[in-house]
C-alpha cells in the first residue's frame, strides 16, 4: 500500500523558515516525480513544486521560486521541502504527492502538514 | 500559463447523473492529459480520474472522464449519485515550464 506521511508543518513568524518532510513507503521511490501541493485554508489546490526520480530536475510556481525548495533522499525515501522567507499568504495545508507514470498529475496524495505563517 | 475554469458548484439527486466541466482556457485541451480529484470534507484529496479517461484501482465505474475539443474541455461524470459522492471536485492539467495547473475546484452537493 502506497504511503506518503508529512511532518514539519507548524507555525512560524513572517520571515522565518520551515522544512517540511515526507515519508514515502509501499513503493520504490526513486523511480517516481514527487510533489509538493498547497491548500490555502478555504481555498483550492494549488501546485507548489515537482522534482524527477534523481533530484536532477526541479520545478516551481513562480510564487516560491528563490525561496522555497524541493529536494529527496532516495535511500531514506523521503522527499523535502525547505521554505525560507515564508509569508502570511503561504500558509496552506501542503500534501506530499505521487506523480503518476506520465507525469501528468497525481496518483497519491498524502494526508498534509498544515504551514502557519504570522505576521 | 492557461486557466482551468469549473462550475463553482453542482447539485444533483441520489441515483441521477451529474457532470462537472473543466474548460481550458488557451490551448488544446487534448494536448496535455487532465486529471480529477475528489476531495471529502476535512480530508486529503484523492484521484479519481487519471490521463482524461482512467480509473485508478478502487474508484467505481459510476465515475467517467471525458475531453471535448469542440467545447475545449474536460468532463468528470458520476452516474448513479450517492451520498457519499458529496465533494469537492478538482481538474489539473499539466502547463508551460513543466507546471501544473488546478482548476478552482466545483463543490458537490448530493441533496
Amino acid at each position: 500500500e502506497v504511503q506518503l506521511v508529512e511532518s514539519g508543518g507548524g507555525l512560524v513568524q513572517s520571515g522565518g523558515s520551515l522544512r517540511l518532510s515526507c515519508a514515502a513507503s509501499g513503493f520504490t521511490f526513486s523511480n517516481f516525480w514527487m510533489s509538493w501541493v498547497r491548500q490555502a485554508p478555504g481555498k483550492g489546490l494549488e501546485w507548489v513544486a515537482n522534482i524527477n526520480q534523481d533530484g536532477s530536475e526541479k520545478y516551481y510556481v513562480d510564487s516560491v521560486k528563490g525561496r522555497f525548495t524541493i529536494s529527496r533522499d532516495n535511500a531514506k525515501k523521503s522527499l523535502y521541502l525547505q521554505m525560507n522567507s515564508l509569508r502570511a499568504e503561504d500558509t496552506a495545508v501542503y500534501y506530499c504527492a505521487r506523480a503518476g507514470r506520465a507525469v501528468a498529475g497525481i496518483d497519491y496524495w498524502g494526508q498534509g502538514t498544515l504551514v502557519t505563517v504570522s505576521s | 500559463n492557461f486557466m482551468l475554469t469549473q462550475p463553482h458548484s453542482v447539485s444533483e439527486s441520489p441515483g441521477k447523473t451529474v457532470t462537472i466541466s473543466c474548460t481550458r482556457s488557451s490551448g488544446s485541451i487534448a494536448s496535455n492529459y487532465v486529471q480529477w480529484y475528489q476531495q471529502r470534507p476535512g480530508s486529503a484529496p484523492t484521484t479519481v480520474m487519471y490521463e482524461d479517461n482512467q480509473r485508478p484501482s478502487g474508484v467505481p465505474d459510476r465515475f467517467s472522464g471525458s475531453i471535448d475539443s469542440s467545447s475545449n474541455s474536460a468532463s468528470l461524470t458520476i452516474s448513479g449519485l450517492k451520498t457519499e459522492d458529496e465533494a469537492d471536485y478538482y481538474c489539473q492539467s499539466y502547463g508551460s515550464s513543466n507546471s501544473w495547473v488546478f482548476g478552482g475546484g466545483t463543490k458537490l452537493t448530493v441533496l
